[in-house]
């Protein structure tokens, strides 16, 4: 069974461009989530989805970050513009329900590494 | 808020020795913990967990973590260190009344030395 795959595993982009960042969740994953990983910082929560609906987006930075998952399967995190502060590494993770979630029962994925320069 | 401390962004232990892992928060109420582990080049696995009942919880791979209320800690430990232990290993919080976020420490990066 694939794990929760995410693309690209790097990007380095200029100040003011625009990156989208993707997920494949475990297939038959309801629950989506986002988080991100400030060089030298805690790993902190972005956003929630339960199928294609925002569960939490209390996470979510400023209106710079767009979050979607159009038919509730993979979902697009989109970066526009970028700027410095936003460089790190995006994680994706996805549980079976709900109650897993709740258990910390997560599969995250690798990450993928943004650089603003 | 919840926070959640992870005292020592390195640790470095000799194989075959203790692993100790100091994880402190702070919570209103108290949460449910987790211990999630990121060994090189991979996601973050869930190591272990404590949501009720026996508050010395084992996980994957030998580890264990032991609940305090009165401390508010949930410090992970090993017994022997094994040199695939290398990795950075998260503790994390989570409100069971405010949905599936989780607050994460800030991680402890484990070297072991042969």
């Amino acid at each position: 069974e694939a794990g929760v795959t995410q693309f690209p595993s790097h990007s380095v982009i200029e100040k003011g461009q625009t990156v989208t960042l993707r997920c494949d969740p475990i297939s038959g994953h309801d629950n989506l989530y986002w988080y991100r990983r400030v060089m030298g910082k805690e790993i902190k929560f972005l956003l929630h989805f339960v199928k294609e609906s925002k569960q939490d987006e209390s996470g979510m930075p400023n209106n710079r970050f767009l979050a979607e998952r159009t038919g509730g399967t993979y979902s697009t995190l989109k970066v526009q513009p970028a700027e410095l502060e936003d460089s790190g590494v995006y994680f994706c993770a996805s549980s079976q329900d709900w109650l897993a979630g709740a258990h910390g029962e997560l599969f995250f994925g690798e990450g993928s590494r943004l650089t603003v320069l | 808020a919840q926070s959640v401390t992870q005292l020592g962004s390195h640790v470095s232990v000799s194989e075959g020795a203790l692993v100790l892992l100091r994880c402190n928060y702070s919570s209103s109420v108290p949460p449910y913990l987790f211990w999630y582990v990121q060994y090189p080049n991979q996601g973050l696995q869930l190591l272990l967990k404590y949501t009720t009942g026996a508050t010395l919880v084992k996980g994957i791979n030998g580890f264990e973590a032991e609940f305090k209320k009165s401390e508010t800690s949930f410090h992970l430990t090993k017994p022997s260190a094994h040199m695939s232990d290398a990795a950075e290993y998260f503790c994390a919080v989570s409100d069971h009344d405010a949905g599936n976020m989780l607050t994460f420490g800030g991680g402890t990066r484990l070297m072991v030395k042969p």
